[in-house]
């Protein structure tokens, strides 16, 4: 089945303790992108990713890191998360850049205290 | 830049009511035109799409026509179900090609549908 899985599904954790949410698709897809969902904000691009070793900021970048050593896996770090990162977080991927529809992973509720 | 401009909800219907949701866009070039519903819990799926001017995505009962002219993509439905509950997302897709940073959303519009 095609899938975006991604993992934890919920955290919560402190102020200042990294953290690392996982990313993997099964599709063989090139791009990968991260989400955040706050409300009356809608969706909000963070990192986003070409292909292996290609990344690149989207419009909310500030706190974040990414990596893309392998085509399937795309995870998200926070280094030292804060209170204003607490949100809903989705991976997405597609086939390549472009206008392809993107599939999206079921989301991590993240709650830094 | 790109943005779209979807009508505030929350949106609550009784069930077999008619269904339409706003949507506007702003956007260089030609871009494609996408809505996704998201149930509760759950990630955004694709709900349907348009690529150019007129044409019209449709896709379990919903439609929604691609207006260049009023640059909008309201989504409609004749009557809605209990099951249609949910976040709906109006999005954008750059048209230029290769574009790297794919969609720009909405902010969403919570649908109720009432027994």
């Amino acid at each position: 089945e095609a899938q975006v899985t991604q993992n934890p599904r919920y955290l919560i954790t402190v102020t200042g303790k990294k953290l690392t949410v996982t990313c993997s698709q099964n599709m063989n897809h090139e791009y990968m992108s991260w989400y955040r969902q706050d409300p009356g904000l809608g969706l909000r691009q963070i990192y986003y990713s070409m292909n292996v070793e290609v990344t690149d900021k989207g419009d909310v970048p500030e706190g974040y890191k990414v990596s893309r050593k392998e085509k399937r896996n795309f995870p998200l770090i926070l280094e030292s998360p804060s209170p204003n990162q607490t949100s809903l977080y989705f991976c997405a991927s597609s086939f390549r850049a472009g206008n392809q529809p993107q599939h999206f992973g079921d989301g991590t509720r993240l709650s830094i205290l | 830049g790109n943005s779209v401009t979807q009508m505030e909800g929350p949106v609550t219907l009784s069930e077999e009511a008619f269904l339409t949701i706003n949507c506007t866009y702003t956007a260089t070039g030609y871009p494609s035109l996408f809505w996704y519903v998201q149930y509760p819990g759950e990630g955004l799926q694709l709900l349907l799409k348009a690529t150019k001017a007129d044409d019209k995505g449709s896709n379990k009962g919903f439609e929604a026509t691609y207006r260049k002219e009023t640059t909008s993509f309201h989504l409609e439905k004749g009557s809605v179900q209990v099951s249609d509950s949910a976040v709906y997302f109006c999005a954008l897709s750059d048209g230029t090609s290769g574009s790297a940073r794919q969609l720009t959303f909405g902010s969403g519009t919570q649908l109720t549908v009432l027994p």
